[in-house]
């Protein structure tokens, strides 16, 4: 079984600029999150999809990052403008459904702004 | 406000020997509790959960604990391998919250030969 793919798996950027990053999760996972990570901490939930519909985004900085699923399987999670403190690794995670507690993760994208 | 906390960064075993992490949190209102291990340069995986119904689960070498009067619960890893090594998380979860996941902020396993 293939597990959640995400890319790049890094990237540098300057602030201000924009970034998007990928996933595809699990075939057949109806839910699927968007964490970050920073350094020396434990994934943040920045959003979670129950199909292409949004359940939870409280913690989206929403001036700034935006994600969509287009279909219900593949995302995109888009920063703009980077800000330095958006350095971080983000994780994308995928679930049967809402109420299942296993998660799988992807690799994660490592981004840098500078 | 951390509702999860893992108050040791790191923690060094012996090889062979339990190595016992340690997860503590403030919300009663979690009803489910997971560990997951991370290598470097992966995301995480799972490893074990509990359900806040029960006080003990194990699989294999892993058992879990949960302490509901203390909110505590722990990892124990009995024999510890070489390939335990690895960043281990807690994270806990509440039906009234959408079954979001907090996590902790993870304890750094290292096992010595």
């Amino acid at each position: 079984e293939a597990g959640v793919a995400q890319s790049p798996r890094y990237k540098i950027i300057e602030k201000r600029q924009s970034v998007a990053f990928w996933c595809n999760p699990i075939s057949g996972h109806a839910t699927l999150y968007w964490y970050q990570q920073i350094l020396g901490q434990g994934p943040k939930l920045l959003i979670q999809f129950q199909n292409n519909g949004v359940v939870d985004d409280s913690q989206l900085p929403k001036d700034r990052f935006s994600a969509e699923r287009l279909k219900g399987v593949d995302s995109t999670l888009k920063i703009q403008p980077a800000k330095l403190e958006d350095s971080a690794v983000y994780l994308c995670a995928s679930s049967l459904d809402r109420v299942s507690t296993e998660a799988f993760f992807g690799q994660g994208t490592r981004l840098t702004v500078v | 406000d951390q509702q999860v906390k893992q108050n040791s960064p790191s923690l060094s075993v012996q090889e062979g020997r339990i190595s016992i992490l340690n997860c503590d949190y403030t919300n009663s209102m979690f009803d489910y509790f997971l560990w997951y291990k991370k290598y470097p340069a992966e995301g995480p995986t799972f490893l074990i959960s509990i359900s806040s119904i029960k006080d003990k689960n194990e699989d294999g070498r892993f058992t879990v604990f949960l302490n509901k009067s203390a909110k505590h619960l722990s990892l124990h890893i009995v024999p510890s391998q070489p390939g335990d090594s690895a960043v281990y998380f807690c994270a806990a979860s509440e039906k009234g919250n959408n079954y979001q996941l907090i996590w902790g902020a993870g304890t750094k396993l290292i096992i010595k030969p």
